[in-house]
């Protein structure tokens, strides 16, 4: 069955500080994997995307790595911003365009 | 560029009361997709939408949810009747089937409240 896990659950941290979420997946055929930012209300945004071949890939202050042989994927975040509050959901997409979604890790930044 | 319009954003209904959701996504996306996201949970697939056709209403409740996109463009979901589990946020979202950019572009959502 085709699944995406993510941890931690919910994360907070105080401002300026880096932290680092996980993704581990059984997805298959995979094509490629998202990193979403979901802001409260409002519908999740992409941040990177990264295919088969691709072990790191940055924007701005995000760095997502994907490991394909152990099926594992992390989005580091440098020097947190209030603004980084929000919901940060892993996306698997198969090459049937099927978008298997994690549940998120909510992460709360403190001042 | 315009965005994925939704509407309305928010609704309150009680059970069994019927509702409908619109959805007019990013001019010349051909594939338009509707999710479930109940509060703390990633977003559900309900219905995969290309052009007019549907690719994918595996995990669409048909005996209460349906949806159509008749025109290839814009999309409703409609839900007949409501049950106090369908209290969630109704995300719309669209991409394009060109090489390169399929990223999906998703609405703000519509928040249902079912009482």
């Amino acid at each position: 069955k085709n699944q995406v896990e993510q941890s931690p659950q919910s994360l907070i941290i105080l401002e300026g500080k880096n932290c680092t979420l996980q993704c581990n997946y059984t997805v298959s055929p995979f094509s490629n994997l998202r990193w979403y930012k979901q802001d409260t209300g409002r519908g999740p945004v992409s941040l990177t995307i990264m295919t088969f071949s691709e072990n790191t890939k940055s924007n701005g202050r995000y760095t997502a790595t994907l490991d394909a042989d152990t099926k594992q994927s992390s989005l580091h975040i440098t020097a947190s911003q209030l603004s980084d509050s929000a919901s940060y959901i892993c996306v698997v997409i198969t090459y049937g365009q099927n978008f298997v979604f994690g549940p998120g890790t909510r992460l709360s930044v403190l001042p | 560029e315009a965005g994925v319009a939704q509407s309305p954003r928010y609704k309150i209904i009680e059970k069994r009361q019927s509702v409908a959701f619109w959805c007019n996504p990013i001019s010349g996306h051909a594939t338009l997709y509707w999710y479930q996201q109940i509060l703390g949970q990633g977003p559900k697939l309900l219905i995969q939408f290309q052009n007019n056709g549907v690719v994918d209403d595996s995990q669409l409740p048909k005996d209460r949810f349906s949806a159509e996109r008749l025109k290839g463009v814009d999309s409703t979901l409609k839900i007949q009747p409501a049950k106090l589990e369908d209290s969630a946020v109704y995300l719309c979202a669209s991409s394009s089937l060109r090489r390169g950019e399929e990223t999906q572009y998703f609405g703000p959502g519509t928040r249902l409240l079912v009482l």
